[in-house]
């Protein structure tokens, strides 16, 4: 069965300071990954994905993320944070094998709380 | 309205009452889901339905009953709750095309239910 582990469930950070979260996933298929975040009082938003290709993903606000295969990680990474990236991170997998619908696997997710 | 709607966005009920979740999807998708946001816990997929048929049940009681009377729409109907089942309950959809590319998923904003 897959899992996902989110390691820090809470992040505090300075503004303009670097930020990473990290993300392990065990899995005996090949898999999709993906990290959403969820701003107060909001569903869900897809930050970035990885599905085949680049190791290396970039989101449009900055945040990055590298599929590691050998350590079966996918580490979420922002040079230098804001204020308004104060939110709730979820790393998700999905079954490749099972497409059509993606049936996806979240963490219990990291709170980033960015302070001035 | 656009995206993923959501009705009530909170929700208080005791034990004995019947109450229904209500989500509306405006972006031509097929597929739809209900996922269980709990404090401090990953979130648990429940239901999936795909052209208007359930095609996953990821073993949750019988007090909550789904329906999807079209791809547009997607109810959870609860009845006889517990504490236990007081959480944020997402709703997403998706595309299925076919059976060859990863359909991203898309939430609404979701119901904040506490159980008394």
């Amino acid at each position: 069965a897959q899992s996902v582990t989110q390691l820090d469930s809470q992040v505090p950070v300075f503004e303009e300071a670097p930020v990473e979260l990290r993300c392990n996933y065990s899995s005996s298929v090949s898999v999709y990954l993906f990290w959403y975040v969820q701003y107060p009082n909001q569903g869900l938003q897809l930050l970035l994905k990885y599905l085949s290709g680049s190791t290396l993903v970039e989101s449009i606000n900055g945040f990055e993320a590298e599929f590691n295969k050998s350590q079966t990680s996918f580490h979420l990474r922002k040079p230098s944070v804001h204020i308004s990236d104060t939110a709730e991170y979820f790393c998700a997998v999905s079954d490749t094998s099972r497409k059509g619908y993606n049936k996806l696997i979240f963490g219990a997710g990291t709170r980033l709380a960015v302070h001035p | 309205e656009t995206g993923v709607t959501q009705t009530p966005r909170h929700l208080v009920m005791g034990m004995t009452n019947k109450k229904s979740l209500k989500c509306e999807q405006h972006l031509g998708h097929n597929a739809m889901y209900w996922y269980k946001q709990s404090a401090k816990k990953p979130l648990e997929l429940m239901f999936v339905y795909n052209f208007k048929e359930q095609t996953e049940n990821n073993s949750v009681p019988s007090r909550f009953s789904p329906e999807c009377p079209n791809s547009s729409h997607l109810f959870l109907h609860l009845h006889t709750l517990q504490p236990e089942d007081s959480a944020l309950y997402l709703c997403a959809s998706s595309t299925h095309r076919d059976y060859s590319s990863y359909n991203e998923q898309f939430f609404g904003p979701g119901t904040r239910l506490t159980v008394l």
